[in-house]
């Protein structure tokens, strides 16, 4: 089975509206890290938002937040007032609390493109 | 603070020959991960290395790739034979061991063309 799901390969937004980005995670530990990555055409993944499955508040982060529902394990990624400089792939991850191991879980990402 | 550093930014080879790729992590930081990302696909670690020690290799392809992290430091990552399905971008990235989040930032990545 996936660990991270994004189901949306590709997301138009207009510019100055906001756009919400789905991620579904599946994982049997307790302790958990969700976090949401930007890449650019330039190939560089940079690092926006984490979300701990321990944290009763949702991440924020500026123009970003994470919309976290563990129950249903999703961690959506909202970007609000959408700007021309975040047309990117999105990764959304996670970190599973194996002793030790600390790599991430990538998601296949989800292209937005933010039109004028 | 300098980023993660990582070169070269680009390579090209032909199928069988051999390949090196450097990263040097941003200072302080003792975890260490090289990525491989294939085109429309999201990253998917090859290994781990905490200071100079390996905590993860169980997806490294170890017949053609091997890695290394002598000092704590730097790390090298080589593939030899190379083969086509080896072009991907490889992507270097560092955490602070310890830290809560425990945040992996990455470098640039070395874009990886077999031909």
């Amino acid at each position: 089975a996936q660990k991270i799901t994004q189901t949306q390969p590709g997301m138009f937004v207009q510019e100055k509206e906001a756009v919400t980005l789905d991620c579904t995670y599946d994982t049997s530990d307790q302790s958990y890290g969700l976090f949401w990555y930007k890449q650019p055409s330039s190939g560089e993944m940079i690092f926006l938002i984490y979300q701990g499955s321990y944290d009763e508040q949702n991440a924020t982060e500026g123009r970003y937040s994470l919309n976290f529902q563990k129950a249903r394990k999703s961690a959506n990624l909202v970007i609000s007032a959408s700007q021309l400089g975040d047309s990117a792939m999105y990764f959304c991850a996670m970190r599973e609390g194996q002793k030790g191991r600390r790599a991430l879980t990538f998601g296949s990402g989800t292209r937005l493109q933010v039109q004028p | 603070e300098a980023g993660v550093a990582q070169s070269p930014r680009y390579k090209i080879i032909e199928k069988r020959q051999s390949v090196a790729f450097w990263c040097n992590p941003i200072s302080g930081h003792a975890t260490l991960y090289w990525y491989q990302q294939i085109l429309g696909q999201g990253p998917k670690l090859l290994i781990q290395f905490q200071n100079n020690g390996v905590v993860d290799d169980s997806q490294l392809p170890k017949d053609r790739f091997s890695a290394e992290r002598l000092k704590g430091v730097d790390s090298t990552l080589k593939i030899q034979p190379a083969k086509l399905e080896d072009s991907a971008v490889y992507l270097c990235a560092s955490s602070l061991a310890g830290h809560t989040t425990d945040t992996q930032y990455f470098g640039p990545g070395t874009r990886l063309t077999v031909l």
